[in-house]
């Protein structure tokens, strides 16, 4: 089966500093796909961020990058120069297989503090 | 272009009515899910379809709910004689398709969600 987990229930960083959101993995299959979606109050689950299994390089986009470590099956979202509009709930999520849905982490909550 | 859309976007109902929740997923998006997501906790899988074909529902979680995408696009998800217990946010993603997982073109784009209460 497979698993996420998000080990940081709650999460505080100061404006303008980097912050690394937690994410381990769980599956025995060899192609899956790690995603990083934010949710703020409003609701809306919002996609930042995508690792392919078979990607060489940690992936970006924008002040958002994967730390991604497969053999320790970790995924790590790393949020540079933080804004206040980072506070949200931030969830990490996989894939695998064909036709088969996103299983979610618990996700972990970020608060930025001016 | 259009993001997912959800209608409603709230939805009260007395123990014991049926309701209908509708998604319009990106167009030209070939695969749709519904999630459900309780108060704090991330979302659960409930259903999947590829076009018109329900291919997995697995997650729903009594035979009270019934989703359909009759021409592969819209879908309604529906829960007949709500509970307590079906108080939830329904979210509807929509992808460009599935296939083998790591090779980027399965991304799901959510919609905002519709939040039912069932008093």
């Amino acid at each position: 089966a497979q698993k996420i987990t998000q080990t940081q229930p709650g999460m505080f960083v100061q404006e303008k500093e980097a912050v690394t959101l937690d994410c381990t993995y769980d599956t025995s299959d060899q192609s899956y796909g790690l995603f990083w979606y934010k949710q703020p109050s409003s609701g809306e689950m919002i996609f930042l961020i995508y690792q392919g299994s078979y990607d060489e390089q940690n992936a970006t986009e924008g002040r958002y990058s994967l730390n991604f470590q497969k053999a320790r099956k970790s995924a790590n979202l790393v949020i540079s120069a933080s804004q206040l509009g980072d506070s949200a709930m931030y969830f990490c999520a996989m894939r695998v297989n064909y036709g088969q849905n996103f299983v979610f982490g618990p996700g972990t909550r970020l608060s930025v503090l001016p | 272009g259009a993001g997912v859309s959800q209608s409603p976007r709230y939805k009260v109902a007395k123990r014991g009515q049926d309701v209908a929740l509708r998604c319009d997923p990106i167009s030209g998006h070939v695969s749709l899910f519904w999630y459900q997501q309780a108060l704090g906790q991330g979302p659960e899988f409930l259903t999947y379809f590829q076009n018109e074909a329900q291919l997995d529902k697995s997650g729903l979680p009594s035979d009270r709910f019934f989703a359909e995408r009759p021409e592969g696009s819209v879908s309604t998800l529906k829960i007949q004689r709500t509970q307590q217990e079906d108080s939830a946010v329904y979210l509807c993603a929509s992808s460009l398709e599935v296939g083998l997982a790591g090779v980027g073109r399965e991304t799901q784009y959510f919609g905002p969600g519709t939040r039912l209460l069932v008093l």
